[in-house]
C-alpha cells in the first residue's frame, strides 16, 4: 500500500506563530501537491511541486519538496486565523497517472 | 464560471438501500474524478473517467459501487445495499486532459447509512 502520513495529525497554535507540517512516504513521487480543504467543501489546491529539492513560496506560505522526491513541507511564517483548516498533501506515483494518492491530513486551527 | 457541482448535498438513506450521487464537472473538463473521504481521513480515490469511459476504476471498493458517464460531462456514482461503513463524503473533482492538470474538487456529498 501506498501511503504519504502527514504529521502532526492536530496542531492548535496561537495566532501570529510560525509552524511547519510534514508529509512523508517510503516512495518517490513524480510531483506532489498541498490542499487546503475547510469545512462542507471540497480540497483547494495550494501548489505543486514538481523537482527535487524545489522550493515554492505563496505569500506567507513555503512549500519544499524533499531531494528524493519522497517528502514535503509546508512552512507557515505569522499563522493567522484564516489559515485555519484541513491541510492535505497529494501525489501521483508516476508521471501521466491522475490518480491522487492523499495524505492523512493535518487540522490546523491558529487562535486568535 | 461555475465550478463543480454535486447533488445532493446531503443524503440519508437506511442500510441496504440504493443510492445515486450526481457531479456535474466544470464546463470543456473530460477527465473526472470521484473520491471517498471518511471523517478525519484524507479522500479515498474510487474511480477516473477520461471522457464516457472509466479510464481506472481500481479504487472502487467492491461491486455493490458503480459510476457512469454516458455523454462525457455529468457522472453518477450508484451505490447498491448500501451498508454503515459506506457513511462518507463523496468527492467529485474534474480537470482538463494534461498530464498534471489541477483537479477542481465539489463541494462533496455527505452520505449517511442509518
Amino acid at each position: 500500500t501506498q501511503l504519504l502520513e502527514q504529521s502532526p495529525q492536530f496542531l492548535s497554535i496561537q495566532e501570529g506563530e510560525n509552524l511547519t507540517v510534514y508529509c512523508n512516504s517510503s516512495s518517490v513521487f513524480s510531483s506532489l501537491q498541498w490542499y487546503r480543504q475547510e469545512p462542507g467543501e471540497g480540497p483547494v489546491l495550494l501548489v505543486t511541486v514538481v523537482t527535487g529539492g524545489e522550493v515554492k513560496k505563496l505569500k506567507r506560505l513555503t512549500f519544499q519538496f524533499g531531494d528524493a522526491r519522497k517528502d514535503s513541507s509546508l512552512h507557515i511564517t505569522a499563522a493567522q486565523p484564516g489559515d485555519t483548516g484541513l491541510y492535505l498533501c497529494a501525489g501521483p506515483f508516476n508521471f501521466g497517472n491522475e490518480k491522487l494518492t492523499f495524505g492523512t491530513g493535518t487540522r490546523l486551527t491558529i487562535i486568535p | 464560471g461555475a465550478g463543480v457541482s454535486q447533488t445532493p448535498s446531503n443524503k440519508v438513506t437506511e442500510k441496504g438501500k440504493y443510492v445515486e450521487l450526481r457531479c456535474d464537472p466544470i464546463s470543456g473538463h473530460t477527465a473526472l474524478y470521484w473520491y471517498r473521504q471518511s471523517l478525519g481521513q484524507g479522500p479515498e480515490f474510487l474511480i477516473y473517467f477520461q471522457g464516457t469511459g472509466a479510464a481506472d476504476d481500481s479504487g472502487l471498493p467492491n461491486d455493490r459501487f458503480f459510476a457512469v458517464r454516458p455523454e462525457g460531462s455529468v457522472s453518477t456514482l450508484k451505490i447498491q445495499r448500501t451498508e454503515r461503513g459506506d457513511s462518507a463524503v463523496y468527492l467529485c473533482a474534474s480537470s482538463l486532459s494534461l498530464a498534471g492538470a489541477t483537479q477542481y474538487f465539489g463541494p462533496g456529498t455527505r452520505l449517511t447509512v442509518l
